[in-house]
């Protein structure tokens, strides 16, 4: 059974421009949430999708969005970019529906801003 | 707020057992624990959860406290490859998946 898939795993880019990461969810598994990891914060929730709508959102600002798509795979998109938003983007899906139901992590997209 | 406060970091043994502590005082009574560990370069792996009777699976063992105000991850016989970062978790609004990760702690095994 494949795990979480994110892509790309590597990016590069400049301060002003923006990003699109992309998650393809466990088969079968509804609910995609995103993570932003940084030495600094740790790991710091963004927002989580079942079924395209968006059912948490984090404490970040309006430049971070995401959209989940009817086959359940995920983008999360990045606007006007700063130099603080270099950071691990950690993609994880579930089944959903079920009270302590556990999510699994993809090995996620490394963002450098320059 | 859901919060959780481990140790920065602790040191063990290869082939002794390991014990992770987590206090979770703010935790709501009907929310689970979760732990889970991440190895360098890789995303978040999930270790165990449990709700208020301890918990065995395969690669670990929870101990959750009488009050639920704390746990135990416990690593019966540690191994090199359990060198990481272990994190326990709580969520916020509880039954979410919005976890709330702390610090964590970093095991380092010693061969």
């Amino acid at each position: 059974k494949a795990g979480v898939t994110q892509t790309p795993r590597y990016l590069i880019k400049t301060r002003g421009q923006q990003v699109t990461l992309s998650c393809s969810p466990i088969s079968g598994h509804r609910s995609v949430s995103w993570y932003q990891q940084t030495p600094g914060q740790g790991l710091q929730f963004l927002f989580e999708y079942f079924s395209e709508t968006q059912r948490n959102k984090g404490n970040f600002p309006g430049r971070f969005s995401g959209r989940q798509f009817s086959n359940s795979r995920s983008e999360m998109n990045v606007s006007t970019l700063e130099l603080g938003d270099s950071a691990l983007y950690l993609c994880a899906s579930s089944l959903a529906g079920i009270s302590g139901n556990t999510i699994y992590f993809g090995e996620g997209s490394w963002l450098t801003v320059v | 707020d859901a919060k959780t406060t481990q140790p920065n970091s602790m040191e063990s043994n290869e082939e002794e057992p390991v014990h992770l502590p987590c206090n979770h005082s703010t935790i709501s009574g009907t929310d689970y624990i979760h732990w889970y560990r991440q190895l360098p370069s890789q995303g978040p792996e999930y270790v165990i959860h449990g709700l208020t009777s301890n918990v065995n699976n395969r690669m670990a063992s929870l101990a959750i406290a009488e009050d639920r105000k704390s746990s135990t991850l416990i690593l019966h016989r540690a191994t090199l490859r359990d060198a990481a970062v272990y994190y326990c978790i709580l969520r916020d609004p509880p039954g979410t998946y919005k976890y709330i990760f702390g610090t964590g702690t970093r095991l380092k095994v010693l061969a």
